[in-house]
């Protein structure tokens, strides 16, 4: 089964409005999560680290004003994008690594359109 | 810095063996994931290998690892219609698996019937 859940799968808001994105790791505990932007036919790329009961690291080059990230728990991160503007619609997905360090997985993805 | 590529596309026959490439540029200990993503999805790990082994076999998938020439690459077996899907190949960023993937552009792999 899932091993980490986003919600929504999709999304689509009005310029200026803000959007919410949750991350659960279902079968443990994350002090670490991560968020990734993937837009149509191209790769992932990192956006930012999200740590529990502290502040989240960003990537060099994503503004942190404009995608807020929190993680309350230790089994849920949200990224907030605020203002949303129509080149922000993209792929966003957010992963868990498994304690001990090996296995990374990974959300559905949350698609969010932006019109 | 850091980098990962991957060939951006394969062909293959149902019952054909795909291999998909993949060549990294850290040479640090580091861990190298296969995802797989199907349309509009996210993504499914398939497999993992440290970088201090030079295969993994699972079922149909077998990842081999040239370390010299850090090359990685992944082998589908006996490729049916439903593994038609994009290919990630990940490096996590080393010194040490943070969870910090680097990925490669994907590979989409068609199967044809």
């Amino acid at each position: 089964g899932a091993v980490v859940s986003q919600h929504p799968s999709w999304v689509i808001c009005k310029s200026g409005t803000s959007v919410k994105i949750e991350c659960r790791s279902l079968d443990f505990q994350a002090t670490t999560m991560f968020w990734y932007r993937q837009f149509p036919k191209q790769s992932l790329m990192l956006m930012a680290t999200s740590n529990e009961g502290s502040k989240a690291t960003y990537e060099q080059g994503v503004e942190k004003d404009k995608f807020l990230i929190n993680h309350a728990s230790l089994t849920l991160s949200t990224l907030t994008v605020t203002s949303a503007h129509p080149e922000d619609s993209s792929f966003y997905i957010c992963s868990v690594l498994r304690p001990g360090n090996t296995e990374a997985f990974f959300g559905q993805g949350t698609r969010l359109t932006v019109v | 810095g850091e980098d990962v590529e991957q060939s951006l596309f394969l062909s293959v026959r149902e019952g054909d063996s795909s291999v998909i490439n993949c060549t990294y540029t850290d040479s640090s200990s580091t861990y190298l994931y296969w995802y797989k993503q199907e349309p509009g999805a996210g993504l499914q790990l398939l497999t993992y290998i440290f970088s201090n082994m030079d295969m993994k076999q699972d079922q149909r998938l077998t990842v081999l690892l040239n370390k010299k020439d850090k090359h990685l690459s992944l082998r589908i077996a006996d490729t049916q219609t439903g593994d038609s899907a994009i290919y990630f190949c990940a490096e996590s960023i080393p010194p040490s698996n943070t969870g910090k993937l680097i990925f490669g552009q994907g590979t989409t792999l068609q199967v044809k019937p």
